[in-house]
């Protein structure tokens, strides 16, 4: 089945650092691929999403491309603030009808 | 415009008690979803409702019923509580499930604790 595996946490950095959380994925055909990013006490939402190879997703200074040939949608941001600090889930919609299939999670500290 | 609106926001149970986690969505989507959060393990599917009037189960559905009321609302039944769900419940909402368009939308949680 589909399965979506993250980098183990916690991420610790100091602000104005370069960031990147690794992911990769198994599926069958050609998924969707997202990050969603989730506040402390709060909710996930979607931080970025790609639907096709080298497609890249961007949002709020994150970014992430699509790599079909490596199976990997690793999320990136050149210079992290402490409001980004929060748990970054990546997941993948399979083709077809289908679900969406979440990481277990990589949690971002930064400090000043 | 709210979203997806999660009732209530926190919840303490005994052992073997039963309760309905209510959800509802005012952004007219066709699919509705349960999901828990426990640490280490990521969000895992519970229940979902593709459409109104389907539901199906997901990674883990045992000790849980669910309600597609209508369109809007989706409802989540513990008959018999017990400690192993103690959790973070999350409902989500989505135009479709499947897909390029399957951007999921989450309420803010309902954390319960089952003594």
């Amino acid at each position: 089945g589909d399965s979506v595996t993250q980098m183990e946490g916690p991420v610790t950095l100091s602000e104005e650092a370069f960031l990147t959380i690794n992911c990769t994925y198994t599926a069958t055909g050609y998924p969707s691929l997202f990050w969603y990013v989730q506040y402390p006490g709060e909710g996930l939402q979607l931080l970025l999403k790609a639907t096709k190879a080298d497609d890249k997703g961007s949002n709020k200074g994150f970014e992430a491309t699509y790599r079909k040939e490596t199976t990997s949608f690793h999320l990136e941001k050149g210079s992290v603030q402490v409001s980004d600090s929060a748990v970054y889930f990546c997941a993948l919609s399979g083709s077809g009808y289908s679900t969406l299939t979440f990481g277990k999670g990589t949690m971002l500290l930064v400090s000043p | 415009n709210a979203g997806v609106t999660q009732t209530p926001k926190f919840q303490v149970l005994k052992t073997g008690q039963s309760m309905t986690l209510q959800c509802a969505q005012d952004m007219n989507h066709n699919s509705m979803y349960w999901y828990r959060q426990d640490p280490g393990m990521g969000l895992r599917l519970i229940y979902y409702s593709a459409s109104e009037g389907t539901t199906d189960k997901g990674e883990v559905p045992n000790g849980y019923n669910v309600s597609r009321l209508n369109k809007r609302e989706f409802s989540l039944r513990l008959e018999s509580a017990a400690p192993s769900q103690t959790s973070v419940y999350f409902c989500a909402s989505s135009e479709v499930a499947g897909g390029p368009s399957d951007t999921q939308y989450f309420g803010p949680g309902t954390r319960l604790t089952v003594l």
